[in-house]
């Protein structure tokens, strides 16, 4: 069965420094997501993707955060200059354009030190 | 915000139905309800979604009542593995890439 694949499942990085979480969507899907989830609170939507664009954001968007699709299968979110707090569980989600239902990734776990 | 309202746990008995309930009195004529679940940390997963018609597929039944303001998840037989957090989440519209708001959802035990 098609998955969304996340990589790393982990990454440590220093407060300040760039980091760069990718994604690898379910194949034939358009739109993407990237999602985060802080430790014991409720999942928070970051972004939504269409034709190399973004179609939606949220207020936790913002200028430090950035999505790109660079090729035909990689999505990616990166974030310049990381704070404590953007330590999360992000997660990347895809969908179809003739389903209705996202699929998720099993996430990557960013801890900022 | 979410636009919902789920209680916040609930306990189940192995292989017994599992209903899990929501509200969504605000819900407008072209807003899907979906089901997702979480276990442990890992990613949502997709289980169920309709607009007004009751739904079933091979994971749960959806029950949506006539005017819409609630709905009702079923696990039919509820194995351990069922254990993790329910949400519950109305969407406008498919296929538009819109996002889905996830509340703090229903957390399900499900008993030995």
């Amino acid at each position: 069965e098609p998955e969304v694949t996340q990589t790393p499942s982990h990454q440590v990085t220093q407060m300040g420094q760039e980091v760069i979480l990718r994604c690898v969507p379910i194949s034939n899907h358009l739109y993407f997501y990237w999602y985060r989830q802080i430790l014991g609170q409720k999942v928070e939507f970051l972004v939504s993707f269409y034709n190399n664009e973004i179609s939606e954001k949220s207020e936790i968007f913002d200028d430090q955060f950035s999505v790109e699709r660079p090729d035909g299968s990689n999505f990616t979110l990166k974030i310049r200059s990381t704070k404590l707090e953007d330590s999360a569980m992000y997660f990347c989600a895809s969908s179809a354009p003739t389903k209705e239902e996202a699929f998720f990734g099993q996430g990557t776990r960013l801890t900022v030190v | 915000d979410a636009k919902t309202t789920q209680p916040p746990s609930m306990d189940c008995a192995e292989g017994r139905a599992a209903n899990l309930p929501c509200n969504h009195s605000t819900i407008s004529g072209n807003e899907y309800v979906y089901w997702y679940r979480q276990i442990h940390s890992q990613g949502p997963q997709y289980i169920i979604h309709g607009l007004k018609n009751n739904e079933t597929n091979e994971m749960a039944s959806l029950i949506i009542t006539e005017d819409r303001k609630s709905s009702t998840l079923i696990l039919p037989h509820a194995t351990l593995r069922d254990t993790a957090v329910y949400y519950c989440i109305v969407r406008v519209g498919i296929y538009t890439g819109n996002q889905f708001y996830f509340g703090t959802g229903t957390s399900l035990t499900v008993i030995p």
